[in-house]
């Protein structure tokens, strides 16, 4: 079946502006983590959502970061006043409840802030 | 705090050749230990878990509680385990941490 997917694959963008970046979980995936990637390092958590609700989002970095799943399928991570150490590739991953199941990760978005 | 070291950035080895890509955590409580592997241009995907105790594409790890590691292990390697290798832990959250990886380079 159709794995996670993310869109757009990259994206660049100017200081300051404001971006999105949508995640399709597995069909049926009720957990949702958005990662963040930054060069030279591993994937660090941002937020966790089960069904429509945040459940953990200790790892957003400041409030310029935000991050919704109205439905609780699509989710998108919302992005204020881009700044250049924002630069990074932003993983989804979806599992089928929570805690004990495999989380299945997306391509990831390069996003490049100039 | 849960953290999650992987001190070899590159580990080069020759095919056939025995590979050992180092972990080591620090959790206060009892984790699951996972590693992940990025091939070139695919993305991150579970190789294996400590609680399955399966052997995946050869590779093996034993969580060691005393020395708090999760090394991962092959007896021969191959062209194709080149790949980047994280190793990732699990608290009583379902978020993961993960290491800084380490990329194996396998020649001939």
């Amino acid at each position: 079946g159709a794995g996670v997917s993310q869109t757009p694959s990259n994206k660049v963008t100017e200081k300051g502006k404001y971006v999105e970046l949508r995640c399709d979980p597995i069909s049926g995936h009720t957990a949702l983590y958005w990662y963040r990637q930054s060069l030279g390092q591993g994937p660090e958590f941002l937020i966790y959502f089960q069904g429509t609700g945040a459940a953990d989002d200790s790892g957003l970095p400041n409030d310029r970061f935000f991050a919704v799943r109205p439905e609780g399928s699509v989710s998108t991570l919302k992005i204020q006043r881009t700044e250049r150490g924002d630069s990074a590739v932003y993983l989804c991953a979806s599992s089928l409840s929570g805690s004990l199941d495999t989380q299945y990760f997306g391509p990831g978005t390069r996003l490049t802030v100039l | 705090a849960q953290r999650v070291t992987q001190p070899e950035k590159l580990l080069s080895v020759f095919k056939g050749a025995p590979v050992e890509l180092k972990c080591n955590y620090s959790y206060s409580g009892s984790p699951e230990l996972f590693w992940y592997v990025q091939y070139s241009r695919q993305r991150l995907q579970l190789l294996l878990r400590h609680i399955s105790r399966e052997s995946i594409k050869g590779f093996t790890a034993d969580l060691n509680k005393g020395e708090t590691s999760f090394h991962l292990k092959k007896p021969f390697a191959q062209e194709e385990d080149s790949a980047m290798y994280y190793c990732a832990l699990r608290g009583t959250a379902s978020k993961l941490t993960f290491g800084t990886g380490t990329r194996l380079q396998v020649t001939l």
